[in-house]
């Protein structure tokens, strides 16, 4: 059965320092596609990336950088040099072409403090 | 681009009134869903719609929800009669025509049910 696991629930660091929050799924299917959400404090959920299983290679976008491992079927997300305007709820989600439906399976978010 | 609106951005109701949640896609966009996050859990999958049909509704919890989507635009969401373990976050998102493509979301409806 499809699952994402974000097995830290909150996390507190300085800032400047860098964070990475961690993302493992499971499914069957060899075809499906990672995502990543910001929920900031307003309460939207703001989009940052997306990835499908084909491509293995690591992303970076200014301060944010991803991992996607399928050997350990993990797509970790690292902030690099903190700031207070990170603060927020970080989901991580999977979706499954298979199901022919484009219902993003989501975990169960982490939250982000960042302190000045 | 206008980003997906919803209204009303926070309700509060009696365990076994009506409340009815409205969601605008972007302007274009075909696929639209339905999530719900209940308090401190992770945000659940409700239902998907392509244009007016649904295309899977396995996530509506029971049959007082009811979701349509006259004429592929906008799109309704009405609980009928509203129970406590209905409060929580609903989130409506849109993507264009794939069902792979990103999902841009709404900000929310906060649903308190007392």
């Amino acid at each position: 059965a499809q699952k994402v696991t974000q097995a830290q629930t909150e996390i507190s660091v300085v800032e400047k320092e860098d964070v990475t929050l961690d993302c493992v799924y499971e499914t069957r299917d060899t075809t499906y596609y990672l995502f990543w959400y910001k929920q900031p404090p307003s309460g939207e959920l703001v989009f940052l990336i997306r990835r499908n299983s084909f491509d293995e290679q690591n992303e970076i976008s200014g301060r944010y950088s991803w991992n996607f491992q399928k050997s350990t079927s993990s797509f970790n997300f690292t902030i690099t040099a903190s700031q207070v305007v990170d603060s927020a709820v970080y989901f991580c989600a999977l979706s499954e072409p298979s199901s022919n439906t484009g219902k993003l399976i989501f975990g169960q978010g982490t939250t982000l403090q960042v302190k000045p | 681009e206008a980003g997906v609106t919803q209204f009303p951005s926070h309700s509060v109701i009696e365990k076994g009134q009506t409340v009815t949640l409205r969601c605008d896609p972007i302007s274009g966009h075909d696929n639209l869903y339905w999530y719900r996050r209940v308090m401190g859990k992770e945000i659940k999958f409700l239902l998907h719609f392509v244009k007016e049909s649904k295309q899977d509704e396995s996530g509506m919890p029971n049959n007082r929800f009811l979701a349509e989507r006259t004429g592929g635009t906008y799109s309704t969401l009405k609980v009928q009669p509203a129970e406590l373990e209905d409060s929580g976050v609903y989130f409506c998102a849109s993507s264009r025509t794939d069902f792979q493509e990103t999902q841009y979301f709404g900000p929310g409806t906060r649903l308190l049910v007392l």
